[in-house]
């Protein structure tokens, strides 16, 4: 069975630095993209990075790019996703999402629960 | 930026009515399109992916279709379980998404 959980999750001040992490089984990590996708409260979905399965490309978002950055370690089937400089508009739920990317196809097709950010003094 | 334009913002349907939302994107994506459902509290779960492709295990009564910049999703008879907000991705570009479909009971 596919599993994705997130944590590190929490409360940070305007300005400071949080990462999060999302530890995978189920399925052979270091043969899937994945994704980081967030929810700020009560609104919709928006896709903010993801990364190759070696970690050769990494795409960001423009809202979040030189600010925060996604990373994977296949030997601990883990991603993650380092946040500095957060804004207030950085609060949401974020989700981590196996990326099932192949020739001219890509879905996300499993999510975890979500971290929830919340960036306020 | 891709953008997509959902509508309606919300709905509201009887039990075994057919429900239909749209997803309009700014420029051609051909079938680079994914519908996801998103229950209260809960993650997004992928339905429909290439516009028109049931995920595995997902009821029948849900099918998308469409192509270029135009997308529908429709759930042929409206359940219960169903009640839920729905979103359109495109991946022609990095990904977007729709401003989601909220669908309610009536």
């Amino acid at each position: 069975e596919v599993q994705l959980v997130e944590s590190g999750g929490g409360l940070v001040q305007p300005g400071g630095s949080l990462r999060l992490s999302c530890a995978a089984s189920g399925f052979t990590f270091s043969s899937y993209w994945m994704s980081w996708v967030r929810q700020a409260p009560g609104k919709g979905l928006e896709w903010v990075a993801n990364i190759k399965q070696d970690g050769s490309e990494k795409y960001y978002v423009d809202s979040v790019k030189g600010r925060f950055t996604i990373s994977r370690d296949n030997a601990k089937n883990s991603l993650y996703l380092q946040m500095n400089s957060l804004r207030a508009e950085d609060t949401a739920v974020y989700y981590c999402a196996r990326d099932l990317t192949q020739y001219s196809s890509s879905r996300l097709d499993y999510w975890g629960q979500g971290t929830l950010v919340t960036v306020s003094s | 930026d891709i953008q997509m334009t959902q509508s309606p913002s919300s709905l509201s349907a009887s039990v075994g009515d057919r429900v239909t939302i749209t997803c309009q994107a700014s420029q051609d994506i051909s079938n680079y399109l994914n519908w996801y459902q998103q229950k209260p509290g809960k993650a997004p779960k992928l339905l429909i992916y290439d516009a028109s492709n049931l995920e595995t295990g997902v009821p029948s009564r849900f099918s998308g279709s469409g192509s270029g910049t135009d997308f529908t999703f429709t759930i042929s008879s409206l359940q219960p379980e169903d009640i839920a907000t729905y979103y359109c991705q495109q991946y022609d570009n990095l990904p977007t998404f729709g401003g989601g479909t909220k669908v309610e009971i009536k």
